[in-house]
């Protein structure tokens, strides 16, 4: 089946040592994102990436940044966690051939900080 | 500030009854509106969309509402199911092609056997 895969699922970091979460799809999607989702509220998009262009929102913190080496696969790069980035990480992918845009989720990373 | 809401953290309705789940938007510019269905520990899945040019779309047992001039769109579940219990999330998109959506917190739906 055509998914989005994250890995890993679980992740713990101490508090300032980098750590990277990575996506993969199988669907050919040519647009990617990653979203913050921390607990109670909404999905908050970092950034996306359409094919090799980057797109960064405005109040994504300098902290977080990543990288698309090919279609299939998407990192995120947490340069120094604090403990205000423990949340839920996911990674979502959309196709441009339809109107609008409908985007599949993977399952989401939970990163703890300690 | 909040362009999209969810006022009701929670619902729980009885199974075969109708659940509905409502969101509020303030963005005038949104003409593109999804709901998504979350499960523990899994990803948010697409569930149905409408188009602004739309003021009901159908399929299966849901069906999504929208009122533009009340910038207010609705999901009625008919009849609810235990399988419906779900965080469920209203997103909104700019314009045809935006790359972007704009989720509400969310809405736990709890359907009681």
């Amino acid at each position: 089946d055509a998914m989005v895969i994250q890995n890993p699922r679980y992740q713990v970091t101490q508090f300032g040592k980098p750590v990277t979460l990575s996506c993969s799809q199988t669907l050919n999607h040519n647009v990617m994102y990653w979203y913050q989702q921390k607990s109670s509220q909404a999905p908050k998009l970092l950034f996306h990436y359409y094919d090799k262009d980057f797109n960064n929102e405005a109040d994504t913190p300098d902290n977080f940044q990543s990288r698309r080496p090919n279609t299939s696969f998407c990192f995120l790069d947490i340069r120094s966690p604090g403990l205000g980035d423990a949340a839920m990480y996911l990674c979502a992918t959309s196709a441009t051939s339809g109107a609008y845009n409908e985007q599949f989720f993977g399952p989401g990373t939970r990163l703890t900080v300690l | 500030d909040q362009q999209v809401k969810q006022n009701s953290p929670s619902l729980s309705v009885q199974e075969g009854r109708i659940s509905i789940l409502n969101c509020d938007y303030t963005n005038s510019m949104f003409d593109y509106f999804l709901w998504y269905k979350k499960y523990p520990a899994e990803g948010p899945t697409f569930l149905i969309s409408i188009s602004s040019i739309k003021d009901k779309n159908e399929d299966g047992r849901f069906t999504v509402f929208l009122n533009k001039s009340a910038k207010h769109l609705s999901l009625h579940i008919v009849p609810s199911q235990p399988g419906d219990s779900a965080v469920y999330f209203c997103a909104a998109s700019g314009r045809a092609g935006s790359y972007q959506l704009t989720f509400g917190k969310g809405t736990k739906l709890s359907v009681i056997p």
